[in-house]
């Protein structure tokens, strides 16, 4: 697998509750991406980073914001989770026009 | 929204069978990308292909692409059991990627 770190693996909170959930890459890679995955949708893109503090909404931005301070960082965060925010949501790495590389994954549920 | 919408969406064949998997997109693109995924994983990368190839080859994977019809297909020769898995097509243009839904297959031993 390409480096990249997904944490936690699993949470589940409340809704109300913040919650943040961290991407980890050794690649250096300038691209870097969270989607979610739900049943029938498939991947839908949050947001997106091109570069340090360079980032940009995807197509379910809503309810959501990242942070990218460093190259190997980046985090999203839920600021006040709701239950439609129960999902399974990927981090994702890229490199120039090369493929995505993708982590294994963070299974939210938000009671 | 999806750009890419894989038919079927679940499909099931014995081992040894060919596995065909079909995607349909709507606008132009640079690129296609095929991505497996297995239960409890993250996406794969399988295999690109580029708007200006018609098909290409890697091990018992071949793809197809045809820009007039605006659709790809992926094909799995002599399915295993280990090839149980969903698979996803994604389109590339202008800096964006999107995913379709996927399709499930299932290859009984």
């Amino acid at each position: 697998d390409a480096g990249i770190t997904q944490s936690p693996r699993h949470k589940v909170t409340e809704t109300g509750t913040p919650v943040t959930l961290r991407c980890h890459q050794t690649e250096n890679h300038r691209y870097m991406y969270w989607y979610r995955q739900d049943p029938g949708h498939g991947l839908r893109l949050i947001h997106y980073s091109y570069g340090v503090k360079d980032t940009d909404k995807g197509e379910v931005s809503d309810g959501y914001s990242v942070s990218r301070s460093k190259t190997e960082d980046f985090l999203l965060t839920l600021e006040s989770a709701t239950s439609s925010q129960t999902s399974v949501y990927f981090c994702a790495i890229r490199d120039q026009d090369r493929p995505q590389h993708f982590g294994d994954g963070t299974r939210l549920s938000i009671l | 929204s999806q750009q890419g919408e894989e038919d079927p969406q679940a499909l099931s064949i014995q081992e040894g069978e060919n596995a065909t998997m079909n995607c349909s997109y709507k606008t132009s693109i640079n690129n296609l990308q095929w991505y497996r995924q297995n239960s409890g994983r993250g996406l794969v990368h399988l295999i690109l292909i580029r708007s200006n190839e018609r098909e290409k080859h890697s091990g018992r994977l071949r793809v197809t692409l045809d820009t007039s019809k605006k659709s790809s297909s992926l094909l799995i020769t002599a399915s295993r059991a280990a090839d149980t898995a969903s698979y996803f097509c994604a389109t590339y243009a202008n800096n964006d990627m999107r995913f379709g839904a996927g399709t499930r297959l299932t290859v009984k031993p």
